[in-house]
Formats: C-alpha cells, structure tokens, sequence
C-alpha cells in the first residue's frame, strides 16, 4: 500500500513565524503535490513537484516555497506566517506513469 | 482551462436509499476521471478513476461512476447506502498537459450526510 505521511496532524504559530510542514512517500513516486483545503473552495494547489530539485508554482503559490532535496520528501515553507493560512494543507503523490494520486491525512495549521 | 463542477454542496440521503453525486467537467481532450472520498478530519481516499474503456467503472465500498462524454458527467452512484459513507465526496479531472505531471483539478465537493 502506499503510504503519504506528514510530520504533524495539528499545528499552532505565530503569526510571522516560519512554518515547515514535512511530507515523505515511501513508494518511490516522481510526482510530489502540496494542496490547501477551505471550506467551500475545494482543494487548491499551491504547488507541486515533478523530480528532486524540480518544482512548479500551481494556482496559489503567494506566501508559500517548497523544498525536494530527496525524491520521498517535500517540504512546504511558510516564510512568514499569516492568518490567512490558517488551513488544512494536504500532501499527494504520484507515480510518472499513472494520474492517480495518493494523499497523506492533512495537516490543520492554525496561526494566530 | 479545466474546470469541475459539482452542483449539490450538501446532500442527505436515509440509510439504505440509493444515492448519486453529480460531477460535470469542461475538458478539451479525453479526460481522466476520478472519485475520491474524504472522512472528517482525514486525508482524501480514492474511490474509483477513469482512464478509458468501459464507461461503467466500479470502485470500492460498493461505488460505481458513469462516464458520459455527451454530456461531460462523471456521476457517483451507490444503490444502498450506509451510515458509514457519511463524508464528503470530490470528483477531479487530471488538467495536466498529457505528459508526466498529471495535475489535478477537482471540485468543491459534495457533503453527503446519511439519516439514520
């Protein structure tokens, strides 16, 4: 089975503070997505990456960076944290071959 | 652009009845389909995909979706249901450019809520 992990369920910060959120895959897939979640407005993706070191902004990237130094793990950075982030932010996977993707249980970020 | 379309933000269906989750899409070219479910507080579950082929696609937890490309729907249907689907419900098109990256678009989702 394939399994997305995120390094937390819950988190609380400050707002200015910078937050990583951690995502690791161990199904060895090239494809790697980082999505926020907000009532009524669906998933948003903020952005996603298709190899190590290999990265492209999506649809909301503003306020956000990412990271791939190793293929099962990619980090999303908020430099300088707002409320209005505050949000559930859910990683995905894929294979190079297949559209498929495979989610981690999300990460509710709150920051005050 | 892509786009998904899911009119019902919020249905309620007693345990047991049967139930169907519209998806419409605006896609140019053939599209690749997908269901997936997402419990409170959890991450998103797959529960069926379209790439091509037969049109009738079976999932699982007894789910099954129609392609129809006349009308650009993709709807989720279960004959009986249980208390135990109640989740929400998001249906998404790959927007990715045919190549490797295969993005997805989805929908705003459907919040199905089961009466006992």
């Amino acid at each position: 089975d394939v399994k997305v992990t995120q390094s937390s369920r819950y988190l609380v910060k400050r707002t200015g503070e910078k937050v990583f959120l951690e995502c690791v895959q161990d199904m060895d897939h090239e494809n790697m997505f980082w999505y926020r979640q907000d009532p009524g407005l669906g998933l948003r993706l903020i952005y996603f990456s298709y190899d190590v070191k290999m990265k492209e902004k999506g649809d909301i990237p503003e306020g956000y960076s990412v990271s791939r130094e190793k293929k099962e793990r990619f980090s999303l950075i908020l430099e300088s944290a707002s409320t209005n982030q505050t949000s559930m932010y859910l990683c995905a996977s894929s294979s190079l071959g297949m559209g498929t993707q495979y989610f981690g249980p999300g990460t509710r970020l709150l920051v005050l | 652009a892509q786009s998904v379309t899911q009119p019902d933000i919020h249905i309620t269906v007693s345990e047991g009845a049967s139930l169907e989750l519209r998806c419409n899409y605006s896609y140019g070219a053939t599209p690749y389909l997908f269901w997936y479910v997402q419990s409170p507080g959890q991450g998103l579950q797959l529960l069926l995909k379209y790439f091509s082929g037969d049109t009738l696609v079976q999932g699982i937890k007894g789910f099954e979706a129609e392609f129809k490309r006349s009308q650009s729907s993709f709807n989720l249907r279960k004959p009986s249901v249980h208390w135990s689907d109640a989740a929400e419900y998001f249906c998404a098109v790959d927007s990715g450019s045919g190549g490797s990256n295969y993005k997805l678009t989805f929908g705003k989702g459907t919040l199905l809520t089961v009466n006992p």
